[in-house]
């Protein structure tokens, strides 16, 4: 199975200031069909998992354009520009290239 | 708009079994790809299980064969995962996810204590 490896695990920021997000994988996350199944997640306090990045560097609707993906082959980045307090709460990157899915450990962003 | 809206929080004893239902409105079940998540208390998600298109059959992660069934009634747009012989460390937040983990449902809450 595929080990997702996310650092660091816990990220305090200052508001307004950026934040990055590491995620790595055991092995290349490239299908056969050439797309790289690497998603990542919020989850806020209380709340369930939302969806803000899809193969690698695709926004879904309604994430601010503070979020942005990066990557390729075994190594990604989320970035946030300029952290707000909304973005509290933990981050996961997850692979749906190898069955099975699996995720990473998670990152908690909180505020200095 | 689709929205995935699961059963309610359960209390089971060890041993028992339990099953959670995720009602889909908006769309048709078949129409998606039902994946189950859990979160224990504290701790990251883990996935359970879910159906893989290209195989036209669900996938259960290792760490559930023999313990899990994931269903679907089709009649009421509702899909089901149930876990058996149920122990302490099963006590988690179960999720339903779809549309590639895009959606999600609330949650429901298992609770395994004697």
């Amino acid at each position: 199975d595929v080990v997702m490896t996310q650092s660091p695990l816990s990220l305090p920021v200052t508001l307004g200031q950026p934040a990055s997000i590491s995620c790595r994988s055991s092995q290349s996350l490239v299908y056969s069909d050439g797309n790289t199944y690497l998603n990542w997640f919020q989850q806020r306090p209380g709340q369930s998992p939302r969806r803000l990045i899809y193969k690698v560097s695709n926004r879904d609707s309604g994430v601010p354009d503070r979020f942005s993906g990066s990557g390729s082959g075994t190594d990604f980045t989320l970035k946030i520009s300029r952290v707000e307090a909304e973005d509290v709460g933990v981050y996961y990157c997850m692979q749906g290239t190898h069955w099975p899915p699996s995720f990473g450990q998670g990152t908690k962003v909180e505020i200095k | 708009q689709v929205q995935l809206v699961q059963s309610g929080a359960e209390v089971k004893k060890p041993g028992a079994s339990v099953k959670v239902s995720c009602k889909v409105s908006g769309y048709t079940l078949t129409e998606l790809s039902m994946h189950w998540v859990r979160q224990a208390p504290g701790k990251g998600l883990e996935w359970m299980g879910g159906f893989d298109p290209e195989d036209g059959e669900t996938i259960y992660a290792q760490k559930f064969q023999g313990r899990v069934t994931m269903t679907e009634d089709t009649s009421t747009d509702t899909a089901y995962m149930e876990l058996s012989s149920l122990r302490s460390e099963d006590t988690a937040v179960y999720y339903c996810a779809t549309d590639g983990l895009r959606l999600w449902g609330q949650g429901t809450l298992v609770t395994v204590s004697s």
